[in-house]
């Protein structure tokens, strides 16, 4: 099965500086590369994804960059603030047919921006 | 639309009493999933249905861990008999179809077997 890995387990960053999530996966076959922050006590929620046709995508102050061939995407953001802070999981999907795209989840990432 | 509707929010039981956690998806929605969420395990996959049917199964930690789905706006996560490793947050989201991908979770329960 799909394997994700995610990468740091924690992240510090400066009011204004960007911050840098990685994840690689295992599944060659996985397509679909969704990003979810989740605040202490809140549900996961979408902020961003990616599909494998596409090498990039950006809204407003953040990104994801996808490269098939090293089988690893990351989430950008920029000129970060306070509630950017949160756990932010990365999670891959391939197509399964007649089925819905079941979604392995990495192991999350606390991010922290200090003012 | 109300989102993704989960209860109880908060249950705290003692070790050997059934629960029951239930889920009322996104109006529409044929894909639902029951996920639980540690600390040492992060999010796990259970179970997820289409259309009511249940698809895969092969997350279920154990034969204590049950689900069902009746009809389209309704679905139980059941353990029987609790234990204190059952302790977690359980998550359950929906989606619209084959086609879509996304996935919209639900508030969660926060499950404490004493």
């Amino acid at each position: 099965g799909e394997n994700v890995e995610q990468h740091p387990s924690t992240l510090s960053v400066q009011e204004g500086d960007s911050a840098v999530i990685k994840c690689t996966y295992s599944d060659s076959a996985s397509n679909y590369f969704p990003w979810y922050k989740q605040e202490l006590g809140k549900r996961p929620q979408l902020i961003i994804d990616i599909r494998s046709n596409v090498g990039e995508k950006k809204d407003q102050r953040i990104a994801v960059t996808l490269n098939k061939t090293a089988k690893h995407f990351s989430l950008h953001i920029t000129e970060t603030q306070p509630e950017d802070s949160a756990v932010y999981f990365c999670a891959a999907s391939r197509d399964s047919s007649g089925s819905a795209r079941q979604l392995t989840f990495g192991s999350g990432t606390q991010l922290t921006v200090l003012p | 639309d109300a989102g993704v509707i989960q209860s109880p929010r908060h249950e705290v039981t003692e070790m050997g009493q059934e629960v029951t956690l239930r889920c009322k998806p996104i109006s529409g929605h044929d894909y639902l999933f029951w996920y639980r969420q540690t600390m040492m395990r992060g999010l796990e996959l259970l179970i997820y249905f289409n259309n009511n049917v249940p698809i895969d199964d092969s997350g279920m930690p154990e034969d204590r861990f049950s689900a069902k789905m009746p009809n389209a706006s309704f679905s139980t996560l059941k353990i029987q008999p609790s234990e204190p490793r059952d302790s977690a947050v359980y998550f359950c989201a929906s989606s619209l179809n084959h086609d879509t991908y996304e996935q919209y979770f639900g508030p969660g329960t926060r499950l404490t077997v004493t």
